[in-house]
């Protein structure tokens, strides 16, 4: 039973550029959740996605963006780089409707030089 | 709005020892999910131990366990038995739930280190 996966695992980028960040979901789950996590920090939650469309939002501006595809898969995208957003990105999943802990990937390490 | 506070940035105990990690929460709301999770340096976050706001008895797994007050809004773990093993960052967590289930507001961790 696959978990929760995320692609790269690393990634450095500069200034100014965008990145997208992508995840698998856990299997039999259909609500995928984006969080940043800052060195040192906890994971401060980005937005939540759900029936491709997004459900929540946290406190990120509108450089962050998202996409939920039809197998449950999403994507993160930030665009206009800035150096503060280096930090590991964490996708978690669960199943919509029941209250089941959210499960984790590793998290994509963004690097921003 | 709600918060969690986790008040002790690092702590450390000797391998097969008791620690006692504290962690605060402020919310208006009466239904609610507390969660304590785990991540190792390999940075997944592992969940540990969960309790409702509505169970007046404290969860517990294994050799890990809650003392909740809700009135005082505190959500303590125990480890018990230390183990090497158990060395990593706990984040403290709070959940409404909802239709979808809302999202996890976590404490800026204690990193715990188990001494051999």
């Amino acid at each position: 039973d696959a978990g929760v996966t995320q692609s790269p695992t690393h990634l450095i980028k500069t200034r100014g550029q965008q990145v997208t960040l992508r995840c698998s979901p856990k299997s039999g789950h259909d609500t995928v959740s984006w969080y940043q996590q800052a060195l040192g920090q906890g994971p401060q939650f980005i937005f939540q996605y759900y029936e491709e469309e997004e459900r929540q939002r946290g406190n990120f501006p509108d450089r962050f963006s998202g996409h939920q595809f039809p197998n449950y898969s999403s994507e993160l995208n930030v665009n206009a780089l800035l150096l503060g957003d280096s930090a590991l990105y964490l996708c978690a999943s669960s199943p919509f409707g029941r209250v089941q802990p959210q499960h984790f990937g590793d998290g994509t390490r963004l690097s921003i030089l | 709005a709600q918060t969690v506070t986790q008040s002790q940035p690092e702590m450390s105990v000797q391998e097969a020892e008791t620690v006692t990690l504290s962690c605060t929460y402020d919310t208006s709301e009466s239904n609610y999910y507390l969660f304590w999770y785990k991540q190792p340096p390999s940075r997944q976050m592992i969940l540990v131990i969960r309790q409702e706001a509505y169970k007046q008895q404290n969860a517990t797994e294994n050799r890990f366990s809650v003392n909740f007050q809700k009135a005082a809004k505190s959500f303590s773990l125990k480890i018990s038995d230390s183990q090497l093993g158990d060395t990593a960052m706990y984040f403290c967590a709070f959940m409404t739930p909802g239709g979808s289930q809302g999202n996890l507001i976590f404490g800026k961790g204690t990193k715990l280190s188990v001494k051999p």
